[in-house]
C-alpha cells in the first residue's frame, strides 16, 4: 500500500490564522481525500481533490475556509483558514490505490487553536 | 441519506473475552471496509468484504458479510490488550466509481481490555 507522508504532525494556533497541512504520497493517485476527526468521533469528508481541477467539498465546508492544493499526482496541502476555537481537531488525508484494497491514511495532524 | 450505523460505541471487556461489533447500512453496498484506530494514532485498514455471505479470517479476527450486503460485522476472539482502539466500518457511497467512491464511515465501535 502507498506510505503518505503528514505533517506537521500537531501545531498550536493562534485565532484568526491560518495553517497549510502537507500530504506526501510515494506513489502517484488520483484522488487524495481529506477528513477531519474530533477526538472520540467519527470521520468527517472534507473534500476530495483531483489533480489538475478543483476540489469538490462536501457540504458544510467551503473552499474559503479549506482551500486544497494537489499540484500533482504524489502530493497535497489542506489549509485551514482564519481559524477559530471550533477548528480545533485531527486533520487527516488519505489515497486508495486499488479497488480491492482500502485506503491509505496520513498519521495525522492535531491542531489546536487558541 | 445513506447511512452507515455501528452498534456498540464502547465496549468494555476482560482480557480473554470475545469481542463483536456490528455495522448496518441504510443501503446495498459493494464492499465494506474495517478499519482500527489506536488511541492517538490513525485509521489503519483492515480488511474490504465483497461478496454476499463473505467472511473472511485474520488470526483471532473474523468478518462477515451479509447476505443482504447491507451488515457486516467483526468478531474478535479471547481479546488482548493489543486489541484496543475503536474499530470502524465504512462503505462506498453509490456516487461515483472504481477507487474514487467517497466512504461513509459507521461511528466506530471503542474496545478497551482490562488485562
Amino acid at each position: 500500500s502507498a506510505v503518505i507522508s503528514q505533517k506537521p504532525s500537531r501545531d498550536i494556533c493562534q485565532r484568526g490564522t491560518s495553517l497549510t497541512i502537507q500530504c506526501q504520497v510515494d506513489s502517484q493517485v488520483t484522488m487524495m481525500f481529506w477528513y477531519r476527526q474530533q477526538p472520540g468521533q467519527s470521520l468527517t469528508l472534507i473534500a476530495t481533490a483531483n489533480q489538475g481541477s478543483e476540489a469538490t467539498y462536501e457540504s458544510g465546508f467551503v473552499i474559503d475556509k479549506f482551500p486544497i492544493s494537489r499540484p500533482n499526482l504524489t502530493f497535497s496541502t489542506l489549509t485551514v483558514s482564519n481559524m477559530s476555537p471550533e477548528d480545533s481537531s485531527i486533520y487527516l488525508c488519505s489515497v486508495r490505490q486499488w479497488a480491492n484494497y482500502g485506503y491509505t491514511f496520513g498519521s495525522g495532524t492535531r491542531l489546536t487553536v487558541v | 441519506g445513506q447511512q452507515v450505523m455501528q452498534i456498540p460505541q464502547y465496549q468494555h471487556v476482560q482480557e480473554g473475552e470475545d469481542f463483536t461489533t456490528y455495522c448496518n447500512s441504510s443501503t446495498t453496498l459493494s464492499n465494506i471496509q474495517w478499519y482500527k484506530q489506536r488511541p492517538g494514532g490513525h485509521p489503519v485498514f483492515l480488511i474490504q468484504l465483497v461478496k454476499s455471505g463473505e467472511v473472511k479470517k485474520q488470526k483471532r479476527l473474523t468478518f462477515q458479510f451479509g447476505e443482504a450486503k447491507k451488515n457486516s460485522s467483526l468478531h474478535i476472539t479471547a481479546t488482548q490488550t493489543t486489541d484496543v482502539g475503536t474499530y470502524f466500518c465504512a462503505g462506498p457511497t453509490a456516487l461515483g466509481a472504481g477507487n474514487n467512491r467517497k466512504l461513509i464511515w459507521g461511528l466506530g465501535t471503542s474496545l478497551a481490555v482490562n488485562p
